[in-house]
């Protein structure tokens, strides 16, 4: 079976521009997580969505940052404007029932 | 909201020997543990959990224990290989296994002697 799917696997653009993160789960999964990886902060969850309902978003650090799930096969992470202190890897995980998280490989995001 | 320690932050152990891994957490209510390795330019892979019903469980050279009175569980790995190099994330989230957001610690970078 196909992992979790990210892309792009890596971004480079320059501050000001929009971001899309996107996410394609495991089929069958009906929870999706979003987490972000720095190493001043490590591992920190921004959303996370059940059934594409948004469950918790208290994680997304601010305003620019938003986060949709139209369907059970695909999430998006967006960031406009983007700022230096976005660059991070970002990660996509999603699961099923109260069964363990998958984790995709990441979007390294690096914003200049 | 919880909080995770994890310790070391970097462990050396030579090959064949045995390596632990230790984590606290402040929330009573967390009953779900899980471990993750990841090596360079991957995501995090689950290696194994527990949870809080169970104070210990095996996979072959993996352990994990936990202590619910004390808020801290650890990982064991016996007989390290080379390819146990990597960094190693406990985690803890209230739900019963994946259906809420995991809180991690700060990760732990072992590293392998030969």
């Amino acid at each position: 079976d196909a992992g979790v799917i990210q892309s792009p696997r890596h971004e480079v653009t320059e501050m000001g521009q929009e971001v899309t993160l996107r996410c394609k789960p495991i089929s069958g999964h009906d929870y999706l997580f979003w987490y972000r990886q720095t190493m001043m902060r490590g591992l920190e969850l921004l959303i996370y969505f059940n059934n594409n309902v948004p469950i918790d978003d208290s994680g997304m650090p601010e305003d620019r940052f938003s986060a949709k799930m139209p369907n059970a096969s695909f999430s998006t992470l967006k960031i406009q404007p983007s700022e230096p202190r976005d660059s991070a890897v970002y990660f996509c995980a999603t699961s099923w029932s109260n069964q363990p998280q998958h984790f995709g490989d990441g979007t390294r995001l690096s914003i200049l | 909201g919880e909080n995770v320690e994890q310790h070391p932050s970097t462990l050396s152990v030579q090959e064949g020997d045995s390596a632990v891994i230790k984590c606290t957490y402040s929330d009573s209510a967390s009953n779900y543990f899980p471990w993750y390795k990841q090596e360079l330019g991957k995501g995090p892979q689950l290696i194994i959990d527990i949870r809080s019903n169970v104070g210990e469980k095996k996979d072959q050279r993996i352990a994990v224990t936990l202590n619910k009175t004390a808020k801290h569980f650890s990982l064991h790995i016996t007989e390290t290989q080379p390819e146990d190099s990597a960094v190693y994330f406990c985690a803890a989230s209230r739900a019963g296994g994946g259906a809420d957001g995991l809180t991690f610690g700060k990760g732990t970078h072992l590293i392998i002697q030969p």
